[in-house]
């Protein structure tokens, strides 16, 4: 149990155009997702924090207009990037809470995106 | 400033040959401890959480301890399918919300 999906596992777009991230709990209903990004020999980086049906809280430096998400239902949230350029290019994972804040996360097996 | 801080980045060890890796943690409010464990090109797969310091717990060839400072995960008799990146974060409260504050991980090879 405690699955959780993400579409696609990697991406190459040019720069300037916009990738969807989508990231889907498979078998519960996740009240809280996360969206954390990783470059390479760096630690994970929470960027945002989505609850079903509310807008998404982000952290310091992390740009709202840019890194839209979308957290629809209670297994699906999406993430977008607008506009990508080369330094957007990074390991996206998202995780999925059962309910008891950050420490019930369960996370996905991350998209690399590439922007060239 | 919340801090996480794990040694050595990386480890090599002989099939057999026990070792432990450290997370040293300077936070505010900390809440809980956890280590993950991340196979290349994936997401982090949870092992343990620990509370409060004095806690210890175990799985097959791991053990995760907590001191007030720090955190250590024991590899006892690693095997090759040990290699990995070792990952913790620390569980705080901040701002009014609740997060974790990930490491930069150890990343560990284990020769047969």
């Amino acid at each position: 149990g405690a699955v959780v999906s993400q579409h696609p596992s990697w991406v190459i777009c040019k720069s300037g155009t916009s990738v969807k991230i989508e990231c889907r709990s498979l078998d519960f209903q996740a009240t809280t997702m996360f969206w954390y990004r990783q470059f390479p020999k760096q630690s994970l980086m929470l960027m945002a924090t989505s609850n079903e049906g509310s807008k998404a809280t982000y952290e310091q430096g992390v740009e709202k207009d840019k890194f839209l998400i979308n957290h629809a239902s209670l297994t699906l949230s999406t993430l977008t990037v607008t506009s990508a350029h080369p330094e957007d290019s990074s390991f996206y994972i998202c995780s999925a809470s059962l309910g008891g804040g950050p420490k019930e996360q369960f996370f996905g097996p991350g998209t690399r995106l590439t922007v060239l | 400033e919340d801090q996480v801080t794990q040694s050595p980045e990386a480890l090599r060890l002989q099939e057999g040959e026990s070792s432990s890796l450290n997370c040293s943690y300077t936070v505010s409010g900390l809440r809980g401890l956890f280590w993950y464990r991340q196979d290349p090109g994936k997401g982090p797969e949870f092992l343990f959480t620990l509370y409060s310091a004095g806690e210890e717990k175990e799985k097959e060839r791991l053990k995760a301890t907590l001191t007030k400072k720090e955190s250590f995960l024991h590899i006892t008799a690693p095997k090759p399918e040990d290699s990995a990146t070792y990952l913790c974060a620390v569980w705080i409260t901040q701002g009014g919300s609740e997060k974790l504050v990930f490491g930069k991980g150890t990343k560990l090879t284990v020769n047969p």
